[in-house]
């Protein structure tokens, strides 16, 4: 099955700053990866995806790249502002209905202003 | 509020009780699914069901059991053998790609 690794677990910024969180996946058939965010005690909520046939997204602030050959993808949040505290997960799936999400372990973005 | 409603918000089990979280969607989605979230942790998969009257086990299976009679409806039990049923719980139901999730419980032993 699908594994997908997240880096780092926690993540300190000064605002205005950039932000850059990475993950790993392992099954070469996963083709599509959203990035949620979790604010503290709520519900994770999409804040963008990317599908393989594609090699960068933004959306904003926020934007997401990936390398298919390296099996990685990675958020970048630029000019960051305390309101971006939160855990982000990153995950992966084959796109597919009813296909498993599989999630990173998290990390723990801290904006300091 | 998303088309997924978790209840209760906040639940309290005592030792050796077994006790039922709720999960309901109006989404028409086929695929639910139970998390279990602790403090500074991921999300690790509890129960998955992809179709009415089917189901799989996660990671964590161990101490809870689900059903899925219904498309809109996915309770998930929380057993006494589970033995350390305090967390945070999340339902979500998947669609072709996006995964909604609900409001979350959090179980607490007491």
């Amino acid at each position: 099955g699908e594994n997908v690794e997240q880096h780092p677990s926690t993540l300190s910024v000064q605002e205005g700053d950039s932000a850059v969180i990475k993950c790993t996946y392992s099954d070469s058939a996963s083709n599509y990866f959203p990035w949620y965010k979790q604010e503290l005690g709520k519900r994770p909520q999409l804040i963008i995806d990317i599908r393989s046939n594609v090699g960068e997204k933004k959306d904003q602030r926020i934007a997401v790249t990936l390398n298919k050959t390296a099996k990685h993808f990675s958020l970048h949040i630029t000019e960051t502002q305390p309101e971006d505290s939160a855990v982000y997960f990153c995950a992966a799936t084959y796109r597919a209905a009813g296909n498993k999400l599989t999630f990173g372990g998290g990390t723990r973005v801290l904006v300091k202003p | 509020d998303g088309g997924i409603t978790q209840s209760p918000k906040y639940l309290f089990r005592k030792e050796g009780q077994n006790v039922t979280l709720s999960c309901e969607q109006n989404l028409n989605h086929d695929a639910m699914y139970w998390y279990r979230q602790d403090p500074g942790q991921g999300l690790r998969l509890i129960y998955y069901s992809q179709i009415v009257n089917d189901f799989q086990k996660g990671d964590i299976a161990e101490g809870y059991s689900v059903s899925r009679e219904k498309k809109e409806s996915f309770p998930l039990t929380v057993t006494s053998a589970q033995k350390n049923p305090t967390a945070f719980y999340l339902c979500a139901s998947i669609g072709v790609t996006e995964a909604f999730f609900g409001q979350g419980t959090r179980l607490t032993v007491v």
